[in-house]
């Protein structure tokens, strides 16, 4: 069974601080695709970033950051510099096989504030 | 998650009255997904169609719940006589294909049952 780990429920930073969050993950597949969605106060969820587990290669956008590890079945979310417009819920979410959107699997969510 | 549409946004209901939350996938989309979030959890898959056909409902209640995508116009997800505990917000995400692709989200319909 596929299952989604995000350990923290809230994380409070001060603007300009670096901020990772994490996610770990459980899948018996050796396909599957890895989320991170962000949901702003105003409720929308906008999507991040999709990875495959084929693709181990970290990737940069701009202030955001992703670690994939799957010696560490991690998946972790680092945001440089943040800002206030960075406060939101962070979901992580898994998806096997061929990536039907039935079979996502959401995490928790971890809700990030970023203060002035 | 542009081009996902739902509505309405907000949705207020009496306990035992009916709600119909509506889906326009994005353009080229045939693939229509319904989600649940309940107050403070992640997100939870309801069920899965495609033009005028159910694929998956797994993870719908099995009484009250329905949804249709039918040939012309937006899914629909219909409750029939909610209660409070249906309070929650509705996402529907589309796709152009069953595999290799995100699913993208709409903005969500959050449903207050009073």
């Amino acid at each position: 069974a596929q299952k989604v780990t995000q350990a923290q429920t809230e994380i409070s930073v001060v603007e300009k601080e670096d901020v990772t969050l994490d996610c770990v993950y459980e899948t018996r597949d050796t396909t599957y695709y890895l989320f991170w969605y962000k949901q702003p106060p105003s409720g929308e969820l906008v999507f991040l970033i999709r990875r495959n587990s084929f693709d181990e290669q970290n990737e940069i956008s701009g202030r955001y950051s992703w670690n994939f590890q799957k010696s560490t079945s991690s998946f972790n979310f680092t945001i440089t510099a943040s800002q206030v417009v960075d406060s939101a819920v962070y979901f992580c979410a898994l998806s096997e096989g061929d990536n039907y959107g039935q079979n996502f699997v959401f995490g928790p969510g971890t809700r990030l504030s970023v203060l002035p | 998650n542009a081009g996902v549409m739902q509505n309405p946004r907000h949705l207020v209901r009496r306990r035992g009255q009916e709600a119909r939350l509506r889906c326009s996938p994005m353009k080229g989309h045939s693939h229509v997904y319904w989600y649940r979030q309940l107050p403070e959890e992640g997100l939870k898959f309801m069920v899965y169609l495609q033009k005028e056909n159910i694929i998956d409902e797994s993870g719908m209640p099995k009484e009250r719940f329905s949804a249709e995508f039918p040939k012309e116009g937006p899914s629909i997800l219909r409750i029939q006589q909610v209660v409070r505990g249906d309070s929650a917000a509705y996402f529907c995400a589309s796709s152009p294909s069953a595999g290799g692709n995100t699913i993208y989200f709409g903005e969500g319909s959050w449903l207050t049952v009073v």
